[in-house]
């Protein structure tokens, strides 16, 4: 089992959907979370951190539950642009510093 | 303006060749990364530096060895490559890695491809 786990996809959704996408971590020790964007061939850039009341960036909203340890971010009013590989990110102690632990990614495809 | 930059963006190479990435930040941060993403995707640390310090070195084969001259460079170092090295390598910087709140930020990847 993976530390980081994540739903591979990939979500097919029509231009103005909602959609959510779940992660669940399994080290408890983990500190801090993130969600990376991915389109094809490129980096991973940030997307938003997740802090514990949650946090909302226009149509991006992350919630972290850490009793539960998952993590969430909802997608309103999808845009053809949101087509990526979202990746869930958990930042935990390693070694006298700390490390990201990438889950596998989510594929969403908005389709016209 | 490029934050994290890499060399070369792709590299095609026959197994047994020594070859060399380099990254460069100009963010001023203190850490840098060295990932890799194989085929199926998944990212994974392979080292990492603070302030030219090893303080990451995850289990990799000892043909790879990191190298920091500065602490906004960071080069990788691949000797007798393997067809199995094949995967994009990525580059990425954080301002303090020992801060549990510091977002890492990105280069390109370099391509890498083994013949």
């Amino acid at each position: 089992r993976k530390e980081v786990e994540q739903d591979p996809g990939p979500f097919n959704v029509p231009e103005g959907a909602t959609v959510a996408f779940n992660c669940t971590y399994s080290n408890s020790a983990s500190q801090s979370f993130f969600w990376y964007r991915q389109d094809c061939r490129k980096e991973p850039k940030l997307l938003m951190s997740v802090y514990s009341s949650g946090n909302e960036d226009g149509r991006f909203t992350a919630q972290l539950n850490r009793a539960s340890q998952y993590i969430s971010l909802l997608i309103r009013d999808s845009k053809l642009s949101d087509s990526a590989t979202y990746l869930c990110v958990v930042n935990r102690p390693a070694s006298g510093t700390y490390k990201y632990i990438f889950g596998t990614g989510t594929r969403l495809k908005v389709l016209a | 303006d490029t934050a994290v930059s890499q060399t070369p963006k792709y590299l095609v190479t026959q197994m047994g060749n020594d070859k060399s990435i380099k990254c460069e930040q100009n963010l001023g941060h203190d850490t840098m990364y060295w990932y890799k993403q194989d085929s199926k995707k998944f990212l994974k640390i392979m080292f990492s530096y603070n302030n030219k310090e090893l303080i990451i070195n995850e289990t990799v084969p000892n043909r790879f060895s990191p190298k920091s001259p500065d602490k906004a460079h960071l080069n990788l170092h691949i000797n007798s490559l393997e067809l199995g090295d094949s995967a994009v390598y990525f580059c990425a910087s954080s301002p303090e890695g020992r801060d549990y709140y510091n977002e890492q930020f990105f280069g390109p990847g370099t391509r890498l491809t083994v013949l």
